[in-house]
Parts: C-alpha cells; structure tokens; sequence
C-alpha cells in the first residue's frame, strides 16, 4: 500500500442515494487533497486541506462535501450526484500545501452514478 | 511498498539543454503509463502517455520511453524551457487510459535555468 489508504475501492449509487468516501494516512502529512479522474480527462483538483483547513475549493459543485476531522482522515460526502460525476477520486497526501513534491496518493474510489 | 517510483526529488538544467526524468515500476500488470506535470497551487495537468505495446512516443519537445524489460521509463523535454519547470509525475495505469488502477509516482521538481 501507498500510505495513502481510501475506501470504499468501488461504489455504485442511485442519484438519490448520500454516501462517502474516506481517505487516511498515517505518515504526518499536513495537506490532503481530493482529485477527480475522468476518463480519458487529466486529473482535476477539487479540495485542498492544510492542518483542517480547506484552503481551496475549485468551483466544485455543491454536492460534493469535503471534510477533514482531523490531519490524518478527509472524507468527501456525496449527495444528488449525476452520472457525469462518475469517475475515479483520488486522494493525495504531501508534508505541507506548497510542497513541489513527496505527493502520496491513494488508490482511488471507483464510483458509478446510476 | 512503492508500485511507481520516482527515485530522483529534483533536477535541475540549463535552458535548451535535455532534461531526462526517470520512473521505475514493480507491477507488470501496468500497461499504460502516464506523465504530469504540475505547476505550484494547481492539479496536475496530463502532459503524454504510453502504451506497453510501443516503446516510444513522441509530442514535440516530449518524448517518452518504455523500457518493459527494466520496468523502466523516462520522459525526455528537449530543448528544456524555463516554462517547463514544474513538478512531474509519473503514473502507471493497469487498464488502458481507464484509469481503473492509476498509481502515481510521487514526483519530481524540475528546474530549468535561464
């Protein structure tokens, strides 16, 4: 494993449903992040946090609801999704927001929007 | 354990000089590989990929090579430009641009000098 553990691997939700991803790491990183991967489309960043702060929120739309308890989890709640949400999210890690390097990422979430 | 690394943190080189960025995998199940490259404060962008049945592709200043007996790939930008400078990651995906199984490397600081 990465260092970087999400879960659920794969999730299938109605675009009534509400559900949510979790990340952890346990490496004393400062900043986590949330990515979306659609297919065939770079990565795009959604949610940067540093020390349980959100210091950056890309326009990413309403539905989508990031939280971070605590330095070591970050969770993204989802509600009213659309079938074009569906993609992979990744979650990422590094010491510190601005770091050029010493990113850990996640191995994904997989969800489908039905 | 780490499935994509990127050994080197940093590079640095000289405007119009070659810059060569290496990668290594463990997983011979990946067979499509990516690089991105990532400015300060933003997500990365997809910068060129390649298929395992090639062992090079080629876009403009950006050529990368896929070695899949050494597990091993490079990304070379000749001539290199101060606007190349930049974080660059490398991915290796288990499905072909699906994205299904994408582990990134965790990047490396490239510096091009005026």
């Amino acid at each position: 494993e990465t260092g970087v553990t999400q879960t659920p691997r794969h999730l299938v939700m109605g675009m009534t449903n509400k559900k949510s991803l979790k990340c952890e790491q346990h490496l004393g990183h400062n900043a986590m992040y949330w990515y979306k991967q659609s297919a065939k489309k770079p990565l795009e960043l959604m949610f940067v946090y540093s020390l349980e702060e959100r210091v950056e929120n890309n326009s990413v739309p309403s539905r989508f609801s990031p939280e971070c308890p605590n330095s070591s989890h970050l969770f993204l709640h989802l509600h009213t999704l659309q079938p074009e949400d569906s993609a992979l999210y990744l979650c990422a890690s590094s010491q510190d927001v601005g770091l050029d390097y010493g990113y850990t990422f996640g191995s994904g979430t997989r969800l489908t929007v039905v | 354990d780490q499935q994509v690394k990127q050994n080197s943190p940093s590079l640095s080189v000289q405007e119009g000089r070659i810059s060569i960025l290496n990668c290594d995998y463990t997983n011979s199940m990946f067979d499509y590989f990516l690089w991105y490259k990532k400015y300060p404060a933003e997500g990365p962008t997809f910068l060129i990929s390649i298929s395992s049945i090639k062992d090079k592709n080629e876009d403009g200043r950006f050529t990368v090579f896929l070695n899949k007996s050494a597990k091993h790939l490079s990304l070379h930008i000749v001539p290199s430009q101060p606007g190349d400078s930049a974080v660059y990651f490398c991915a290796a995906s288990a499905f072909r641009g699906g994205s299904e199984k994408l582990v990134f490397g965790k990047g490396m600081k490239l510096t091009v000098n005026p």
